[in-house]
């Protein structure tokens, strides 16, 4: 069965960097063609895909926030953390991590299971 | 990037109404579109994924049909269960884009 749940701040100031961590079980990111990614979700708005770490340390950034972002994975811990930068109040989200979907075509990356997600406000 | 434009925007439907809902991509990307199904302060669930593939435990009422630039979502049947807000995402290329997505409401 897998599992993944979000932790980290629920309030952060304008200007500091967030740091979240995904607590997963169920998978390895060992494991050839694992991935992890995170997705963010602002108040009544759509999704938008953040970052994916795959089970080989490749890392993918969404370019339109890509400068402010750093994902990593600890495989012993079965973690993955998603660090942002410079924190605005338009970052005010919830934040989704979620399992890669295996046996994707052509190394497709959709996503099966996800986490409750996390709210983070922005806001001094 | 790959724009995805979902129409409609929202909807409103009776029970045992069949709804269609539309996700149109503005460059080719195969089959390579799922849908997801998310409910008011849940998580996004899997629907379907490479256009057509059910979910496992997904019911057989949904079905996602298309290929290259327009695609659909049908709910053959709607039930309580279904009303929702439904997303699809495409997975052809970097950066993964969503739709806007379609909130589906009781008539």
């Amino acid at each position: 069965q897998i599992t993944l749940k979000e932790s980290g701040p629920t309030l952060v100031k304008p200007t500091q960097t967030l740091t979240l961590t995904c607590t997963f079980s169920g998978f390895s990111l060992s494991t050839s063609g694992v991935g992890v990614g995170w997705i963010r979700q602002p108040p009544g708005k759509a999704l938008e895909w953040l970052a994916l770490i795959y089970w080989d340390d490749d890392k993918r950034y969404s370019p339109s926030v890509k400068t402010r972002l750093t994902i990593t994975k600890d495989t012993s811990k079965n973690q993955v953390v998603l660090t942002m930068t410079n924190m605005d109040p338009v970052d005010t989200a919830t934040y989704y991590c979620a399992h890669r979907l295996p046996g994707i075509a052509a190394g497709g990356v959709t996503f099966d299971y996800w986490g409750q997600g996390t709210l983070v406000t922005v806001s001094s | 990037d790959i724009q995805m434009t979902q129409s409609p925007s929202s909807l409103s439907a009776s029970v045992g109404d069949r709804v269609t809902i539309t996700c149109r991509a503005s460059q080719g990307i195969s089959k390579n579109l799922a849908w997801f199904q998310q409910k008011p302060g849940k998580a996004p669930k899997s629907l379907i994924y490479a256009a057509s593939s059910l979910q496992s435990g997904v019911p057989s009422k949904f079905s996602g049909s298309g290929s290259g630039t327009d695609f659909t979502l049908t709910v053959s049947s709607l039930q309580p269960e279904d009303f929702a807000t439904y997303y699809c995402q495409q997975y052809n290329s970097y950066p993964l884009t969503f739709g806007g997505g379609t909130k589906v409401e009781i008539k």
